[in-house]
């Protein structure tokens, strides 16, 4: 089955600085990837999503970028702000999302203003 | 974005009784339903794939006759917990697929935190 790995666990970034965080995949046959983010106690939210027949999707100071070769995949936070402090999972599936989601094991994701 | 609706949010029980979660797609029909597990401070971890009308897929590891699953309508699927015990305290997650404009997108629900005492 599909083995996703994510890193780092935690990260401490500045207000305004940039975070990323990276997350590899075992699946060749994956070719969906959500991001979601999950504030404590709440339930996951999907911020940004990319499919495999695209390298890079943007939206506002979100951004994935996907290496099909290396089979990894990135989000990008730009300008960061202290509600941007959440975990964040990263998530592969196949069939274009039609099938069971393999999440990654999360990043703790902290703003210091 | 679509809306799925958890209940109970919480629930304290005790060693031995079951208790039923009940997961809800508000504004579209879910076909497909997921049901996860968290632990604090840990990753979601599928437990069961729910179909409507059809008997529930369970991942390996997780006891079917323990963790008893019903989609018995496109908008709702039932997970119950039977004789619960302490080691089953945890997050419970829902999720559901929609169809036609909401395709593979997952609309998570707002969780259950179970605590067996």
């Amino acid at each position: 089955g599909e083995n996703v790995e994510q890193h780092p666990s935690t990260l401490s970034v500045q207000e305004g600085d940039s975070a990323v965080i990276k997350c590899t995949y075992s699946d060749s046959a994956s070719n969906y990837f959500p991001w979601y983010k999950q504030e404590l106690g709440k339930r996951p939210q999907l911020i940004i999503d990319i499919r495999s027949n695209v390298g890079e999707k943007k939206d506002q100071r979100i951004a994935v970028t996907l290496n099909k070769t290396a089979k990894h995949f990135s989000l990008h936070i730009t300008e960061t702000q202290p509600e941007d402090s959440a975990v964040y999972f990263c998530a592969a599936s196949s069939n274009f999302g039609n099938e069971k989601l393999t999440f990654g094991t999360g990043t703790r994701l902290t703003i210091i203003p | 974005g679509a809306v799925v609706s958890q209940h109970p949010s919480w629930v304290i029980c005790k060693s031995g009784t079951s208790v039923k979660i009940e997961c809800r797609s508000l504004d579209f029909q879910a076909t497909t339903m997921f049901w996860y597990r968290q632990f604090p401070k840990q990753s979601l971890m599928l437990m069961a794939t729910s179909n409507e009308g059809s008997k529930a897929t369970y991942e390996q590891g997780v006891e079917k006759d323990k963790f008893l699953i019903n989609h018995a309508s496109l908008t709702l699927s039932t997970l119950t917990v039977t004789s619960a015990h302490p080691e089953d305290s945890s997050f419970y997650i829902c999720s559901a697929r929609g169809l036609g404009g909401t395709n593979e997108k997952l609309f998570f629900g707002s969780g259950t935190q179970l605590s067996v005492l």
